[in-house]
């Protein structure tokens, strides 16, 4: 099983660029996320989904939009890309909203 | 004042030191998550819980509903166990600490 793959692993934008990140999952998981990590603060919920063909926004969800494509599938896409939005972001995935949480080796942004 | 409090921020011990790490909320929760993210930055979960102890070869995590309080311990911690600690709530959302930088030295 390889758990929760995100690709790409690092990206390099130009400000206005858009771009997708794309997250699989493979353990059969209803509930998927996606997340950013910048320094000094904790991880913070951009979208979620609980469930297949539903989708929801989190803490920070301007200037992101998903696609729940499949049960497998959860992609993060960013229309006009802001030096704001450079950070590191997670993919994750769990059973249910409170069970154990995986995920995915991270995604490395830097807009400029 | 955040809703997950990790403390301490940074810590440095030696080899062989037992450490802990707590995690204070504020929220009403359903289980606390720790999680691991080692310098390469993939982040792995530790243990779930929602009450009393649970323990995992060195690693023990301990939580206090009534207190709001979790404790992450390490027993004779060791270079390998260098990495970021998160505290993880969930409530009506699911909300992280900010993570405990732990440096074991050698």
């Amino acid at each position: 099983n390889a758990g929760v793959t995100q690709t790409p692993k690092f990206q390099v934008l130009k400000t206005g660029q858009s771009m997708t990140l794309q997250c699989a999952q493979d353990m059969n998981h209803n509930s998927m996320y996606w997340y950013r990590q910048d320094p000094g603060m904790g991880l913070r919920l951009i979208y979620y989904s609980a469930s297949e063909g539903t989708t929801d926004k989190g803490e920070v969800p301007n200037g992101y939009n998903v696609s729940r494509l499949n049960k497998r599938e959860f992609s993060l896409r960013l229309e006009s890309a802001a030096p704001s939005q450079t950070s590191v972001y997670f993919c994750a995935s769990s059973g249910s909203w409170v069970s154990e949480a995986f995920f995915g080796q991270g995604t490395r942004l830097t807009v400029v | 004042k955040n809703e997950v409090e990790q403390s301490p921020q940074n810590l440095t011990a030696q080899e062989g030191e037992f450490i802990t790490i707590n995690c204070s909320y504020s929220v009403g929760i359903s289980a606390l998550h720790w999680l691991q993210q080692h310098p390469g930055g993939g982040i792995v979960s530790l243990f779930m819980l929602s009450s009393g102890k649970k323990k995992h070869g060195r690693l023990i995590a301990t939580i206090n509903i009534q207190e709001k309080h979790s404790s992450l311990h390490i027993t004779a911690s060791h270079p390998r166990d260098s990495a970021v600690y998160i505290c993880a709530v969930y409530g009506n959302k699911l909300v992280f600490g900010a993570g405990t930088i732990l440096r074991v030295k050698s």
